[in-house]
């Protein structure tokens, strides 16, 4: 079955790029699914970041487009994300997903990311 | 504060049967998919339902789902201990054109 699993610097600091890669394995990323990205700041609820689509298309929570690019890398069977400019508020446990829609299936084991100096 | 609203904890005895509510809008549960997982910490989220009431292949029957207007609930029939989780709720907005969720539930099997 298909399995998800993130990776990524576990500290980055203030102003700096959170970059974070999904990798899929068990089956093929090209499948017809939106890959995810969720994120649940300490403390508080999940909050959807954005998804893609195995061609490239993506979409993005409003209150994050301005920072967030999601970007597939068929030739790898992975996903990314690239959070810029982050602060403290951006401190949270990253999770990648395969779904869309409120529906998300399998999901990866989460990467707490650290926004500190 | 999430959008969707849940109550922060539930509790029932093993056996027994709880239902934890989730309660949105019209412009998210009232007009799409609910779907509903199983949270312990540092652990993947696991789908439980999916489309309102459709249990993923290797989910029990004692999981169930239902909607009705602007709210779902989740309800769990003979209760273990190791249903000992935090349970959360997710569906589409369309106002916000945005994923969701409630901001969780945490169930005691006492």
């Amino acid at each position: 079955q298909v399995q998800l699993q993130e990776s990524g610097p576990g500290l980055v600091k203030p102003s700096g790029t959170l970059s974070l890669t999904c990798a899929v394995s068990g089956g093929s990323i090209s499948s017809s699914n939106w890959w995810s990205w969720v994120r649940q700041p300490p403390g508080k609820g999940l909050e959807w970041i954005g998804e893609i689509y195995h061609g490239g298309s993506t979409n993005y929570n409003s209150s994050l487009k301005s920072r967030v690019t999601i970007s597939v890398d068929k030739s790898k069977n992975q996903f990314s994300l690239k959070l810029s400019s982050v602060t403290a508020a951006d401190t949270a446990v990253y999770y990648c997903a395969r779904g869309t829609g409120g529906t998300f299936d399998p999901w990866g084991q989460g990467t707490l990311v650290t926004v500190s100096s | 504060q999430s959008v969707l609203t849940q109550p922060p904890s539930v509790s029932a005895a093993p056996g027994q049967k709880v239902t934890i509510s989730c309660s949105g809008s019209s412009s998210n549960i009232g007009n799409n998919y609910v779907s509903w997982y199983q949270h312990l910490p540092g652990t993947a989220p696991k789908l439980l339902i999916y489309d309102n009431n459709k249990r993923p292949s290797g989910i029990p029957d004692r999981f169930s789902g239902s909607k009705s207007g602007t709210s779902a609930t989740l309800g769990i029939t003979g209760l273990q201990t190791g249903d000992e989780a935090g349970y959360f709720c997710g569906t589409w907005d369309s106002s916000l054109n945005a994923g969701i969720f409630g901001g969780g539930t945490k169930l005691t099997v006492l």
